[in-house]
């Protein structure tokens, strides 16, 4: 079963706002990391926060994980047309494999 | 250092046709990862190999499709006798030895059609 679970499914904001997009998971992880995929490419990725880490950033990006919920959040702030795109959490799971979340599609209004 | 490559990049094939889409990792890394994203959804696991070893076949489907990576040249994801439902994006993934999660590199991906 997916081990990530996204939300809100879909976000729709306007220029310079921040954007928060959470994701949930099941089992006990090392990381979590966040990717990007602009429609119908292929994926960036964003940050990886390792289990012992409660809040990481890298330039507008800020990422939390709670290990007690088992959650994360992506925080995108001051928001651009160009970061319209789909948002995918993904954890680690035994033998190397990614468990992805369904994903959040981010719209920025200009 | 060349990235993760994938051909063809796009796919059509007609229902009962084989598809065949390659991935060629990074230099020097050893480990290749399929994932399959059905449209407007996330990526799925469907197989890891090594050099000459399936590791994890867990997620891929017991019918029509297999998994190769030869100790020469690309990993070779086969589809036999496609369907609708194959539809997808196929992504590769690679690291080096040793490597996890947290050193996976993803191709472009293949995307695949099906008449």
């Amino acid at each position: 079963s997916q081990q990530g679970e996204e939300d809100p499914q879909a976000l729709s904001i306007q220029e310079g706002e921040n954007a928060t997009m959470n994701c949930s998971y099941k089992t006990s992880i090392n990381n979590l990391q966040w990717y990007r995929q602009n429609s119908g490419r292929g994926l960036v990725h964003l940050i990886l926060i390792r289990s012992n880490e409660r809040e990481k950033h890298s330039g507008r990006l800020r990422v939390t994980l709670d290990t007690s919920k088992k959650s994360s959040s992506l925080l995108i702030t001051a928001s651009r047309a160009a970061d319209t795109a789909s948002y995918f959490c993904a954890t680690d799971a035994p033998g190397g494999k990614l468990i992805f979340g369904q994903g959040t599609e981010l719209s920025v209004k200009p | 250092n060349a990235g993760v490559m994938q051909n063809p990049r796009h796919l059509v094939r007609r229902r009962g046709q084989e598809a065949r889409l390659r991935c060629s990792p990074m230099k020097g890394h050893s480990h290749v990862y399929w994932y399959r994203q059905l449209p407007e959804e996330g990526l799925k696991f469907m197989v890891y190999l090594q050099k000459e070893n399936i590791i994890d076949e867990s997620g891929m489907p017991k019918e029509r499709f297999s998994a190769e990576f030869p100790k020469e040249g690309p990993s070779i994801l086969r589809i036999q006798q496609v369907v609708r439902g194959d539809s997808a994006a196929y992504f590769c993934a690679s690291s080096p030895p040793g490597g996890g999660t947290d050193t996976q590199y993803f191709g472009p991906g293949t995307r695949l059609t099906v008449l």
